[in-house]
């Protein structure tokens, strides 16, 4: 199984919106409706922030969205925040498998 | 409150076996759901290795598969990695997670460095 793809970094200025992209084959993105979003703050485990696609676990800002067309899953972050600085991981779930993506650094200029 | 813990040597010999354990607190394994192992190396990518089933069923990673058993010890509230033959490229921090179709809780994670 291959790395879900991903950019290696996106930047954006306090109060802007930054879309992360996360593409994937049709057995893994594109089949099933099971993408997660993660956050990854130096030092710390990874953090659910959306999963199945679109929903947000209680707790997690509602600036945090995502959508999937085809084979590709997008992660948004609107109203960006200092603390939105992260690395940013996407995983896709089969029926056999799990893959995560190879990360992307946001950077909150 | 679901917790994780990992717990195991940090250091591991090149062709010997990596073996690791992660407690849980706060929820029962019998419970169901799947337990999960993800790795990353330093300064690199989340890995996931593999999930094994509370009844010991288990999806492994194509690439790792031939080197991993997963393990699962409800009457310790525990599940177990092992992989063997490792090298230097299996160097990385070590995280254990539950699993619902995404990693909803994950461990602190645990340093492996393979070295002589």
């Amino acid at each position: 199984q291959s790395a879900l793809t991903q950019p290696a970094s996106v930047s954006g200025s306090p109060g802007q919106s930054i879309t992360i992209s996360c593409t994937g084959i049709s057995s893994d993105v594109g089949g099933y409706n099971y993408v997660s979003w993660y956050q990854q703050h130096p030092g710390k485990a990874p953090k659910v922030m959306i999963y199945d696609v679109s929903n947000r676990p209680s707790g997690v800002s509602n600036r945090f969205s995502g959508t999937k067309s085809g084979n590709t899953a997008s992660l948004t972050i609107s109203g960006l925040q200092a603390e939105d600085e992260a690395d940013y991981y996407c995983s896709s779930y089969t029926s056999s498998s799990r893959v995560f993506g190879g990360g992307t650094k946001l950077t909150v200029l | 409150q679901v917790q994780l813990q990992e717990s195991g040597p940090g250091l591991v010999k090149p062709s010997e076996t990596l073996s690791l354990n992660c407690i849980v607190s706060g929820f029962s394994i019998s419970s169901g759901y799947y337990w999960g192992w993800i790795r990353q190396p330093p300064g690199k990518g989340l890995e996931w290795i593999g999930s094994i089933f509370h009844s010991g069923s288990t999806f492994y990673n194509p690439s790792l598969k031939s080197r991993v058993t997963l393990s699962v010890d409800t009457s310790k509230n525990q599940f177990s990695l092992k992989l063997s033959s490792v090298t230097a490229a299996d160097t990385a921090i070590y995280y254990c997670a539950k699993e619902v179709v995404y990693f909803d809780y994950w461990g602190q994670g645990t340093l492996v460095t393979v070295s002589s």
